[in-house]
Formats: structure tokens, C-alpha cells, sequence
């Protein structure tokens, strides 16, 4: 089965301060995103990766980076938090020839 | 612009009937994919169903059927025998464009919370 494990379920953080939210699959995939979760939004793209060490932007990178140094880690950070990145983030992975990606359990910001 | 629009933020069915939600969506592409995700209260986004979009068969995997009917480009989930286990949002999702190998991008509905009473 598909793995895919988030550094924490739930996390506080006051504005302005930098957050680092982890991910980690343990099925080889090449892909690997990140979306946030707001009521009556869906899920949007923040950043994905296809591949170690490259990244592209989804379609709300503003106020948000990523890192992924190795192939099954792949971590977004906000450099400075503010109240509005308030939200659920969900890590996804995907092997490069097959569509499905499959879902971690999800990271609960909340930054006051 | 690809959209998503799912028009019931909220469904409650009766434990063991069968309940349909909705997903309509808005793409120029000529192939395209269309996911349902199952998102229960523990936050996990569960992959249910996929449909292509030259498949000609609506998919099915064992209690979830898409009705896929394209040319009014609508992809309902159909969840039969419902079970109180089945209450969480349910997501639709498509993929953009054609999907040839490599990373693909997909674009999410609102979602429809789904409450299964005994």
C-alpha cells in the first residue's frame, strides 16, 4: 500500500514566523504535491515536484516555498507566516506513468 | 478555464440506500481524466474512482459507479448500499490534459459532505 506520511496532524504558529511542513512517501514515486484545504475552495495547488531537486508552481505559490533534496521527502515552507495561510495542507505522490495520486493525512495550521 | 463545480455542499441519505452526487465540469481538452476523492473526518484523502475520458464503459469499483455522461460533461458518483462508514466529503477532481507519462495537475470541486443516517 501507498504511503504517504505528514510530519504533524495539527500545528500552531504565530505570524511571521517560519514553518516547515514535512512530507515523506515510501512508494518510489517521482511526483510529489502540495495542496491547501479551505471550506467551500476545494484543494489548490501550491507547488509540485517531478523530480529530485526541481519543483514548479501550482496556483497559489505566493507566500510559500519548497524543498526536495531527496526523492521521498518533499517539504513546503512558509518563510514568514501570516494569518491567512490559516488552512488545512495536504502532501500527495504519484508515480510518473500512472495518474492516481494518493493522499497524506493532512497538516492543520493555525497561525495566530 | 477547467472547473469543477459540485452543486451539493451538503447530502444525507438513509443507511442502505443508494445516493448519487454530482460533478459537472468545464474543460476545451479533447482527453482529460475525472477522480473522486472520499475525505472522512480524519482528514486522509481517499481515492475512489477514475474515469477517462475515452473510456466508453462507466467506471465502477465495487459500492462507487461514475455515471459518466459526456456530452453533457457530467461524471455523478454513485454510491450504492450506503453505510454509515460512508459518511465524509466526497471531491471531485480532473486532470488537465492529456496525460502521456510524467506529473499531471488536477483541479478539485468544493466537495459534498455526505451523512449516512441509521
Amino acid at each position: 500500500d501507498v504511503k504517504v506520511t505528514q510530519s504533524s496532524r495539527y500545528l500552531v504558529k504565530r505570524t511571521g514566523e517560519k514553518v516547515f511542513l514535512e512530507c515523506v512517501q515510501d512508494m518510489d514515486h517521482e511526483n510529489m504535491f502540495w495542496y491547501r484545504q479551505d471550506p467551500g475552495l476545494g484543494l489548490r495547488l501550491i507547488y509540485f515536484s517531478y523530480d529530485v531537486k526541481m519543483k514548479e508552481k501550482g496556483d497559489i505559490p505566493e507566500g510559500y516555498s519548497v524543498s526536495r533534496e531527496k526523492k521521498e521527502r518533499f517539504s513546503l515552507i512558509l518563510e514568514s507566516a501570516s494569518t491567512n495561510q490559516t488552512s488545512m495542507y495536504l502532501c500527495a505522490s504519484s508515480h510518473t506513468n500512472k495518474e492516481t495520486q494518493y493522499f497524506g493525512p493532512g497538516t492543520r495550521l493555525l497561525v495566530l | 478555464a477547467q472547473k469543477i463545480t459540485q452543486t451539493q455542499p451538503g447530502m444525507f441519505v438513509q443507511e442502505k440506500e443508494a445516493v448519487t452526487l454530482d460533478c459537472t465540469y468545464d474543460t476545451s481538452d479533447q482527453s482529460y481524466g475525472l477522480f473522486w476523492y472520499k475525505q472522512p473526518s480524519s482528514g486522509e484523502m481517499i481515492f475512489l474512482i477514475y474515469q477517462g475520458s475515452y473510456d466508453e464503459q462507466n467506471a465502477t469499483e465495487g459500492r462507487y459507479s461514475l455515471n459518466f455522461q459526456k456530452a453533457r460533461k457530467s461524471a455523478n458518483l454513485v454510491i450504492s448500499a450506503s453505510q454509515l462508514g460512508d459518511s465524509a466529503m466526497y471531491f471531485c477532481a480532473m486532470r488537465e490534459g492529456m496525460f502521456s507519462g510524467g506529473y499531471n495537475k488536477l483541479i478539485f470541486g468544493a466537495g459534498t459532505r455526505l451523512a449516512v443516517h441509521p
